[in-house]
């Protein structure tokens, strides 16, 4: 079964980064690439960029660029996503997922909140 | 970017009934068209992928159609467990989009 298992919610001061994780399970982690989608509470659903583990090669929307960092780690099969200069609106779920036709998989999402 | 539009951004269906959704998208986007449930507090599930095709253990009561910019997502026999926001989105053309979802109430 396909798994993804995300790191916890986050409360960070404005102008900090985070760093979220997404740990793979039930599948080749170096097959798929991994997308991360973020949603601002009852707002749809925005697509950030994915990540291909098996050469780390990656592509952003325009957006994201110079906000979101997305790295892996093929030992431990985990994605990650580094999001910097913080402020309120980055507050969001930010979910990991993977995709082949569609998002077929998706974490649980990771709750950032930024306040001070 | 693509822009994709749902319609209507809510409905209210009874136990049994057969409801509709609409995605309409700005431009051609062929038939790389997807669906997504989404419960209340829960990430989005794939339903639908390629305009008219079930994920797995999807049941036969969801059914997609459509091509280029003209889209829907029909759910026959509605059950209570289906009360969710839908989604649908593109990735014919980087970057994926997707609409503002339709929320399926309860009448």
């Amino acid at each position: 079964e396909v798994q993804l298992q995300q790191s916890g919610p986050e409360l960070v001061k404005p102008g900090a980064s985070v760093k979220m994780s997404c740990k793979a399970s039930g599948y080749t982690f170096t097959s798929y690439v991994m997308d991360w989608v973020k949603q601002k509470p009852g707002q749809g659903l925005e697509w950030i960029g994915y990540i291909n583990p098996y050469n780390d090669g990656t592509k952003y929307n325009e957006k994201f660029k110079g906000k979101a960092t997305l790295t892996s780690d093929k030992s431990s099969s985990t994605a990650y996503m580094e999001l910097n200069s913080l402020t309120s609106e980055d507050s969001a779920v930010y979910y990991c997922a993977r995709k082949l036709w569609g998002f077929d998989s998706w974490g649980q999402g990771t709750t950032l909140t930024v306040s001070s | 970017n693509i822009v994709m539009t749902q319609s209507p951004k809510s409905m209210s269906m009874s136990v049994g009934e057969r409801v509709t959704l609409r995605c309409k998208a700005s431009e051609n986007v062929g038939i790389y068209v997807s669906w997504y449930q989404q419960k209340p507090e829960q990430s989005p599930k794939l339903l639908i992928y390629g305009t008219s095709n079930r994920y797995t253990g999807v049941p036969d009561r969801f059914t997609g159609s459509g091509s280029a910019t003209d889209f829907t997502l029909t759910i026959n026999n509605v059950q209570a467990g289906d009360l969710a926001d839908y989604h649908c989105g593109q990735n014919y053309i980087y970057p994926p989009t997707f609409g503002t979802g339709t929320k399926l109430e309860l009448k």
